[in-house]
């Protein structure tokens, strides 16, 4: 177990809806970052958070959101899903002060 | 950016030989290369990972190796085990201060045969 908690672990949505992602990062952690993982593109990074502001930006679809709150836990939104967008979504978490980082279960993604 | 590319993209072995996976890197500045293995609906854990004053690191039947100067690494298991079987992940970094976010490699699918 890394301490990473990702909810909801599924979610089956339909095209042109909006889901929330919500991850709790390990104790103490002050960065998060979100990743997405789909059969063809590998883990491709999507956003990093540190302690509540955005710090860098990967490649994020604009109809994607994040944010980090004040109790540093995140939420990625997805909107106006699209088919293509149904993939695995990570959470990571990392220490203030060091590059590694740890990762939650993933929330699994299905836009039918 | 950074781009890590790796090789092979799958892998099979018998049980009790060795595995070694191979990542490049693009940029001299990633001082920080970890591995991750993710096993079947989890996500990735590390495995081990070393940081580029180190040439070699050690962690039972793993090991890495970096090259800084060819802008290489790669991982080791020797005495593979039905276990191990999984997808690995190598990534790379830069220092702390910089958007530490890691460039992961492609993935590599390793297969152990009993």
């Amino acid at each position: 177990d890394s301490g990473v908690t990702q909810t909801p672990k599924h979610l089956i949505t339909a095209t042109g809806q909006r889901v929330t992602l919500r991850c709790s990062p390990r104790s103490g952690d002050l960065s998060v970052y979100w990743y997405q993982q789909s059969l063809d593109q590998g883990l491709q990074f999507l956003i990093q958070y540190y302690n509540g502001e955005e710090r860098a930006k990967g490649n994020i679809l604009e109809r994607f959101s994040a944010q980090q709150f004040p109790d540093l836990h995140s939420e990625l939104n997805l909107s106006s899903l699209e088919l293509g967008d149904s993939a695995l979504y990570f959470c990571a978490s990392g220490e203030s002060s060091g590059n590694t980082i740890y990762f939650g279960e993933g929330s699994w993604l299905t836009v039918v | 950016g950074e781009n890590v590319e790796q090789h092979p993209s799958t892998l099979s072995v018998q049980e009790g030989d060795s595995a070694v996976i191979k990542c490049t890197y693009s940029d001299s500045a990633s001082n920080y290369f970890p591995w991750y293995k993710q096993e079947l609906g989890k996500g990735p854990q590390l495995i081990i990972d070393i940081r580029s004053n180190v040439g070699e690191k050690k962690d039972q039947r793993i090991a890495v190796t970096l090259n800084k100067t060819a802008k290489h690494f790669s991982l080791h298991i020797t005495e593979t085990q039905p276990e191990d079987s999984a997808v690995y992940f190598c990534a790379a970094s830069k220092p702390p201060g910089s958007a530490r976010q890691l460039t992961f490699g492609s993935g590599t699918q390793l297969t152990v045969l009993p």
